[in-house]
């Protein structure tokens, strides 16, 4: 299968500071990459779907200016949270698919943010 | 809006037991749905992919049935085992998009 690799795989900053994770489709372009959020014992919360060389589509809630997505070659993304707080901690997780209709999304191990 | 909706939040089984987790989604018509198991910690791992022509799936100990009617999903795991416990994760298509439900935790007791 496919690897997608996410680093770092955890994180500690200071409020205030800026965090940026990386996404890494290693054996495959990625057409498409998405950015989810998890926190303890909840689901996957979509954030933000991005395209290779264009701008990226945020979810309803999801602050662009705080959470900036880019997607500057077919495989690699990086999402930066920007003035880091607290509330901002939580489990980041991308995924990249290859494009075309019914495939599969291929995940990155998540990145652990702990903002104190 | 759009919802998806999967059955308790937990869900214990005797090892050697079939485990059946259910799917339910809303105001959606999905061209295929998919499932995916996810361990703590950890991202997301594609199990099945079942399209809304098509019944049911199997792989190995899993099976997967699709009725676009009810607009529900059943996953099934036969003869499970403790190394089954795990997050059990649906998720749908929206446009090139991907939503997921709420999930399943399964623990298989020995």
């Amino acid at each position: 299968g496919a690897v997608v690799s996410q680093h770092p795989s955890w994180v500690i900053c200071k409020s205030g500071t800026s965090v940026k994770i990386e996404c890494r489709s290693l054996d495959f372009q990625a057409t498409t990459m998405f950015w989810y959020r998890q926190f303890p014992k909840q689901s996957l919360m979509l954030m933000a779907t991005s395209n290779e060389g264009s701008k990226a589509t945020y979810e309803q809630g999801v602050e662009k200016d705080k959470f900036l997505i880019n997607h500057a070659s077919l495989t690699l993304s990086t999402l930066t949270v920007t003035s880091a707080h607290p509330e901002d901690s939580s489990f980041y997780i991308c995924s990249a698919t290859r494009g075309g209709l019914n495939t599969e999304a291929f995940f990155g191990q998540g990145t652990r943010l702990t903002v104190v | 809006s759009q919802k998806i909706e999967q059955n308790s939040e937990a869900l214990n089984i005797q090892e050697g037991k079939t485990a059946t987790l259910t799917c339910n989604y809303t105001n959606y018509s999905p061209a295929y749905l998919q499932w995916y198991r996810q361990d703590p910690g950890r991202g997301p791992v594609f199990l099945l992919l079942i399209r809304e022509n098509e019944k049911e799936k199997r792989k190995e100990r899993l099976k997967v049935t699709f009725d676009t009617t009810l607009k529900q999903s059943l996953f099934h795991i036969t003869a499970s085992q403790p190394a089954d416990s795990a997050t059990y994760l649906c998720a749908l298509p929206t446009g090139n998009q991907f939503y997921f439900g709420t999930g399943t935790s399964l623990t298989v007791i020995p």
